[in-house]
């Protein structure tokens, strides 16, 4: 069984300061773990993914996550907010089955 | 390349009625996942095809069903429709090399179902 954890439904940051978003995920097998954006009424866009060798990933737009196995985390970050940042992102984890499993998400709103 | 597209955009149907939605893969993709995404809520996972067979469901109902095509586009069923059935509907392609690699899933735009 596989499940995800996102800390934190809501997130505001000022526009130019860190974005950090957490997910902690758990998994019977070592994991595949992606990161999605959603913006409003649209589908689900990759922004990186975790499957093996360099923990630390980089993704679009600047985006970065590092997988860390002893703290089962796959936090998702960006040195410097930007306006069209703004949206909701997805921790998904994908284990033994091919389903991705996604966390409830959590609404980036950056502020000006 | 081709992206994932679905179809219809919008949808509104009435309690115990019937749906069909579709989804066209991106290219080269042999595989498609369905995603249902409720208001404020991540996706959950319906079903997967591959080479036309269902490779995996998750917990739906039997009155979801659907279908893979010889050219990987797909398309999923809903039967008697209830008000609890509305939401964002998903479709996902992915390349399934037997067992290998990631399977990274590409997302189509979704088809938001309204049942009144």
């Amino acid at each position: 069984a596989q499940s995800v954890t996102q800390l934190g439904s809501h997130v505001s940051v000022s526009e130019g300061a860190l974005v950090l978003l957490r997910c902690n995920y758990s998994s019977s097998v070592p994991p595949y773990l992606f990161w999605y954006v959603q913006y409003p009424n649209q589908g689900l866009q990759l922004l990186l993914k975790y499957t093996t060798g360099a923990t630390l990933v980089k993704g679009i737009n600047g985006f970065e996550a590092e997988f860390k196995k002893s703290e089962t985390s796959f936090h998702l970050t960006k040195p410097s907010a930007h306006m069209s940042d703004a949206a909701e992102y997805f921790c998904a984890v994908r284990g033994s089955a091919r389903q991705l499993t996604f966390g409830s998400g959590t609404q980036l709103t950056v502020l000006p | 390349e081709t992206g994932v597209t679905q179809s219809p955009t919008h949808l509104i149907k009435t309690r115990g009625q019937q749906v069909t939605l579709r989804c066209s893969s991106q290219s080269g993709h042999n595989t498609v996942s369905w995603y249902q995404q409720a208001l404020g809520q991540g996706p959950q996972f319906i079903f997967q095809y591959y080479r036309e067979e269902e490779n995996g469901r998750g917990n739906f109902p039997p009155r979801f069903s659907g279908l893979q095509f010889p050219n990987y586009s797909s398309e999923l069923n809903v039967n008697a429709l209830e008000l609890d059935d509305s939401a964002l509907y998903l479709c996902a392609s992915s390349s399934n090399s037997g067992g290998v690699g990631t399977d990274t899933q590409y997302f189509g735009p979704g088809t938001r179902l309204t049942v009144l």
